[in-house]
């Protein structure tokens, strides 16, 4: 299947600072990418929707200003977390969807667990 | 709004048993998925049924899908030892890939 992958796997950073998050589909070009956060025991919660080449679109409820995405090419997509906080310590999950090969599944990469301070 | 509601939320199972979860959901779909996510990874997908389907069978996996009750079940049969991790059903609504939602999930153990 089509391979996607995140970076960093994980972060620990302090309070105030921004971290960005990289998600990359290696094997294929993702028209459209999403970004998910998962807490603990609980499932995933679709943040923000991301196309190549266009602003993303957000989820009721997600700040577009404190969670920065940019989806600048079909193999890449970045979420910049600004001026983090404790309560954004959570798992970030990504993942990348495409014309053929994929079809119309989401592949999902290994996701990042971010940990502020 | 959570599309999907996972039922039980918890399952414990002896090996080689068999294990059934059940999705419920709310609105039209596309088609519906199976995912598996061991503890603090990233997702597995599993199967994908389309709403014009009823049933698909991927190895030891059964799924079934009945739009007019708007519910799927996932079966793995002869349960193993690895099989042990939370599973989530995930809804694409019909028009294509947004908002696809996730259920709250399954968390299975199999006992060894």
């Amino acid at each position: 299947g089509a391979v996607v992958s995140q970076h960093p796997s994980r972060v620990i950073c302090k309070s105030g600072t921004s971290v960005k998050i990289e998600c990359r589909s290696l094997d294929f070009q993702a028209t459209t990418m999403f970004w998910y956060r998962q807490f603990p025991k609980q499932s995933l919660m679709l943040m923000a929707t991301s196309n190549e080449g266009s602003k993303a679109t957000y989820e009721q409820g997600v700040e577009k200003d404190k969670f920065l995405i940019n989806h600048a090419s079909l193999t890449l997509s970045t979420l910049t977390v600004t001026s983090a906080h404790p309560e954004d310590s959570s798992f970030y999950i990504c993942s990348a969807a495409g014309d053929s090969p994929v079809g119309d599944t989401q592949y999902f990469g290994p996701g990042t667990r971010l940990t502020v301070l | 709004s959570q599309q999907g509601e996972e039922d039980p939320q918890a399952l414990s199972i002896q090996e080689g048993e068999n294990a059934t979860m059940n999705c419920s959901y709310k609105t039209s779909i596309n088609n519906l998925q199976w995912y598996r996510q061991n503890s603090g990874r990233g997702l597995v997908h599993l199967i994908l049924i389309r709403s014009n389907e009823r049933e698909k069978h991927s190895g030891r996996l059964r799924v079934t899908l009945d739009t007019s009750k708007k519910s799927s079940s996932l079966l793995i049969t002869a349960s193993r030892a690895a099989d042990t991790a939370s599973y989530f059903c995930a809804t694409v609504p019909s028009g294509g890939y947004q908002k696809v939602t996730f259920g709250i999930g399954t968390k299975l153990q199999v006992i060894p």
